[in-house]
């Protein structure tokens, strides 16, 4: 069974300072991994994803993740926070079939204040 | 980005009666859509895949009478919650994937229903 953990509840920063939301995830095969955003009683927006190619990813809105297979994890960054990154972050994962599920860490909620 | 549109954004029922959430895709046509369920500071709760012109499939421990899925064309996939309790109440969203040319699902506006 394909599992994703978010291990922060929370991540606090301040504005401007670099921000990192982790993600480690397990599934059979490859994976193809999803960072997305959710603002208050609002569905889901998507970030950036992983398939394959270049470890380094960069998604909307300034965000980047990095994929490291050894350490399997799929962390969301920015280099400078803004008060408007504040939301709820989750990361995602599924296998490789076009009917494969997506399976959803617990998500992270982040706070940038000024 | 393709976009799925959800209908209505915020419903509140009385119990006893059913509510019909709407999901569409908007840009795209969709065999697969999936409808997760979101309770307070928790994560997505994957409830059904609906599989256009078949049944849904239900996720372990998710009533399928309880949550009725219709998926009657490519673009279209609704909800019913049925005799409506107020532990139903919650956050419903669904999704959906353009499977021909995206490898990312998008996701609905959400359903905020309270059952009073």
């Amino acid at each position: 069974a394909q599992s994703v953990a978010q291990p922060e509840d929370q991540v606090n920063v301040a504005e401007g300072n670099p921000l990192t939301v982790k993600c480690t995830y397990s599934v059979s095969g490859n994976p193809y991994l999803f960072w997305y955003v959710q603002y208050p009683n609002r569905g889901l927006q998507f970030l950036l994803k992983y398939i394959t190619g270049d470890n380094l990813v960069k998604g909307s809105y300034g965000f980047e993740a990095e994929f490291n297979k050894s350490q399997t994890s799929f962390h969301l960054k920015k280099p400078s926070a803004l008060v408007s990154d504040s939301a709820l972050y989750f990361c995602a994962v599924r296998g490789g079939g076009t009917a494969s599920k997506l399976t959803f860490g617990t998500g992270t909620r982040l706070q940038v204040t000024l | 980005g393709a976009v799925v549109s959800q209908h209505p954004s915020r419903v509140i029922c009385k119990s006893g009666t059913s509510v019909k959430i709407e999901c569409r895709s908007l840009d795209f046509q969709a065999t697969t859509m999936f409808w997760y369920r979101q309770f307070p500071k928790k994560s997505l709760m994957l409830m059904a895949t609906s599989n256009e012109g078949s049944k849904a499939t239900y996720e372990q421990g998710v009533e399928k009478d309880k949550f009725l899925i219709n998926h009657a064309s490519l673009t279209l996939s609704t909800l019913t919650v049925t005799s409506a309790h107020p532990e139903d109440s919650s956050f419903y969203i669904c999704s959906a994937r353009d499977q021909g040319t995206s490898t990312e699902a998008f996701f609905g506006q959400g359903t905020r229903l309270t059952v009073v």
